[in-house]
């Protein structure tokens, strides 16, 4: 089993929808969780970290699961510049809480 | 206030040619992470430095690739004898402390050898 696996997507969208990313990942040690967001040929960037009680950030939703070992990012009503590559990030804590671990990325187009 | 900077952006190399891939950490940061991407994959840890020391290389392969962080300039990702699979976007990562979600990214630096 992979350490962090992902929807394989892509995912083409019409503005205003909603979609939802899901994400598993192995190692039940994993402390910490995050979206990044990543242009294309562009560096990743932290869209958000993941909480255990869920979080929100305007049109953004993420939410944990641990017991399943289970992340997801929900986007509503979706604009043209959240077409990107959404990936899920994760930290397997204890002594090597430095290193992230990410998956390989979900690509997401909206179209007008 | 200047995020973290790698340099060169684009680099072509030929097989057998050394790679030297740069990064300037953030102002006021002092650890440094790098991480590849090879096509259609995820970003992948290589290794963690701070000022004068290699704290983790668990990620970096065994033979041709090193790294350093002096204590004065930058972090250097050295390449030796590159190879066709060696072409990947290398991306630079610092931090204030040792925790992983202040991590910031640089812009990359995308190797290709021919």
């Amino acid at each position: 089993r992979k350490e962090v696996e992902q929807d394989p997507g892509p995912f083409n969208v019409p503005e205003g929808a909603t979609v939802a990313f899901n994400c598993t990942y192995s190692n039940s040690a994993s402390q910490s969780f995050f979206w990044y967001r990543q242009d294309c040929r562009k560096e990743p960037k932290l869209l958000m970290s993941v909480y255990s009680s869920g979080n929100e950030d305007g049109r953004f939703t993420a939410q944990l699961n641990r017991a399943s070992q289970y992340i997801s990012l929900l986007i509503r009503d979706s604009k043209l510049s959240d077409s990107a590559t959404y990936l899920c990030v994760v930290n397997t804590g204890g002594g090597s809480n430095y290193k992230l671990t990410f998956g390989k990325g979900t690509l997401l187009t909206v179209n007008p | 206030n200047a995020g973290v900077m790698q340099n060169p952006r684009h680099l072509v190399r030929r097989r057998g040619q050394e790679a030297r891939l740069r990064c300037s950490p953030m102002k006021g940061h002092s650890h440094v992470y790098w991480y590849r991407q090879l096509p259609e994959e995820g970003l992948k840890f290589m290794v963690y430095l701070q000022k004068e020391n290699i704290i983790d290389e668990s990620g970096m392969p065994k033979e041709r690739f090193s790294a350093e962080f002096p204590k004065e300039g930058p972090s250097i990702l050295r390449i030796q004898q590159v190879v066709r699979g060696d072409s990947a976007a290398y991306f630079c990562a610092s931090s204030p402390h040792r925790t992983s979600y202040e991590q910031y990214f640089g812009p990359g630096t995308r190797l290709t050898v021919t």
